[in-house]
């Protein structure tokens, strides 16, 4: 079966640095993204992996390891505007999926001041 | 950001109502994407449509009734639906390349609440 995990809640403080899980297994592997989705909210994309190794882009970075089926995203100088929920999701392959996203329940992120 | 909307943004119905859900999507994209979304619960894929060719049904109820008239809107038709269907309905478009890279862009949804 698919399956993507994640870790359901998250509390950091205002500056600081924060890493947010991934781990999947899933029928086949074609690239990984996440999303942020501020309450009541569209998810809005944030990165994508396909390959081995960390994917920088401002304050947020995206780790991969396909030989481990895990990722994580790294979110540094902490803002209370990033409060919100981190959606992992993998494009899948075979088992039925046709390359669709298969999504994880989502890590709510709450930032303290 | 505007690439994707959806209409209404808010809509109660009681069970034996007939109501449409709409998207719009302003990106250029081939493929549009229907999902649900429930607490506490992963995002559900209802239904793709590529180049206006529905290529995927994920065993989603006949109450639940897709329609793509052009590559860029894209309906769902809901007829005498359960209080359990009530939930976030999210509409999402991409380029459809069906390359790893393909990103799904999401309209802001429609929070349905049904009696």
């Amino acid at each position: 079966g698919q399956n993507i995990d994640q870790p359901t809640e998250m509390t950091a403080t205002e500056g600081a640095i924060v890493q947010i899980n991934c781990t999947y297994q899933t029928s086949g592997f074609n690239g990984l993204f996440w999303y942020q989705q501020h309450a009541g909210e569209a998810p809005t994309f944030l990165s994508y992996n396909v390959l081995d190794g960390l994917e920088e882009k401002g304050r947020f970075s995206s780790f991969l390891s396909r030989s481990k089926g895990y990722s994580y995203l790294l979110l540094k100088e902490l803002q209370m505007k990033d409060s919100a929920s981190y959606l992992c999701a993998v494009r899948a392959v075979g088992g039925g999926s046709q390359g669709n996203l298969i999504f994880g329940k989502g890590t709510k992120l709450s930032v303290k001041p | 950001e505007t690439g994707v909307t959806q209409t209404p943004r808010h809509l109660v119905m009681g069970m034996t109502n007939k109501k449409s859900l709409k998207c719009e999507q302003h990106l250029g994209h081939n493929a549009m994407y229907w999902y649900k979304q429930s607490a506490k619960k992963p995002l559900e894929l209802m239904f793709v449509y590529n180049f206006k060719e529905q290529t995927e049904n994920n065993s989603v109820p006949s109450r639940f009734s897709p329609e793509c008239p052009n590559s860029s809107h894209l309906f769902l038709h809901l007829h005498t639906l359960q209080p359990e269907d009530s939930a976030l309905y999210l509409c999402a478009s991409s380029q459809g390349s069906g390359g790893a890279r393909d990103t799904q862009y999401f309209g802001p949804g429609t929070r349905l609440t049904v009696l």
